[in-house]
């Protein structure tokens, strides 16, 4: 079935620090990819989003590009703030499907 | 703020006992979709509603059920509950069935479930 890892955090950060989270999938098809992030005590915010391949999605000074040849979505942040110290999943969707598929998430802490 | 709205924010009950969550759509939009977060299953789907129909099961156990009210707004069922249950439960809604790859999901805050 169908399937979506990340890596295992937490991911410990200084301020300003460059941001890397490794996504791949497993799918068939061409799947819909997304980023959520999860601030404390709060709901899924939709973060970003790419729907076919080559796309890059961005959102906040966040990138992830859908790489079908290597089956992955990772996501990028050039300086990472305080407040980017959340948790983030990937997921995806199949286009003819319904749910979302999620990682398992990503815990990131960035320290002043 | 995604406009889905979830209530009651927590939830702190018995094992044995029935729990009701409820889930209102952001404006506009047709389907409702439930997910339970728990600490060792992670993210998962539990089920979707369409416009009042049921569209697609995922991984919902049978003392579960839900339902899509004609205003659109949505009840997740929980019975005879046990202490497994506990986890965030989250609402979310999109403007289509979800068969279409623009088709995004906006998520609610969550309902906090603990069974004691």
């Amino acid at each position: 079935g169908d399937s979506v890892t990340q890596m295992e955090g937490p991911v410990t950060l200084s301020e300003e620090a460059f941001l890397t989270i490794n996504c791949t999938y497993t799918a068939t098809g061409y799947p819909s990819l997304f980023w959520y992030v999860q601030y404390p005590g709060e709901g899924l915010q939709l973060l970003l989003k790419a729907t076919k391949a080559d796309d890059k999605g961005s959102n906040k000074g966040f990138e992830a590009t859908y790489r079908k040849e290597t089956t992955s979505f990772h996501l990028e942040k050039g300086s990472v703030q305080v407040s980017d110290s959340a948790v983030y999943f990937c997921a995806l969707k199949k286009a003819a499907g319904n749910k979302l598929t999620f990682g398992g998430g990503t815990r990131v802490l960035v320290k002043p | 703020d995604s406009g889905v709205t979830q209530t009651p924010k927590h939830l702190i009950t018995a094992t044995g006992q029935r729990v009701t969550l409820r889930c209102s759509p952001r404006s506009g939009d047709l389907s409702v979709y439930w997910y339970q977060q728990s600490l060792d299953q992670g993210l998962q789907f539990l089920i979707q509603y369409y416009n009042g129909e049921e569209r697609a099961k995922g991984n919902i156990l049978e003392r579960f059920s839900a339902q899509q009210f004609p205003d659109l707004h949505s009840e997740l069922n929980l019975s005879s509950l046990e202490l497994g249950d506990s986890a965030l439960y989250f609402c979310a809604s999109s403007v289509a069935g979800g068969g279409t790859s623009t088709d995004t999901q906006y998520f609610g805050p969550g309902t906090r479930l603990t069974v004691l």
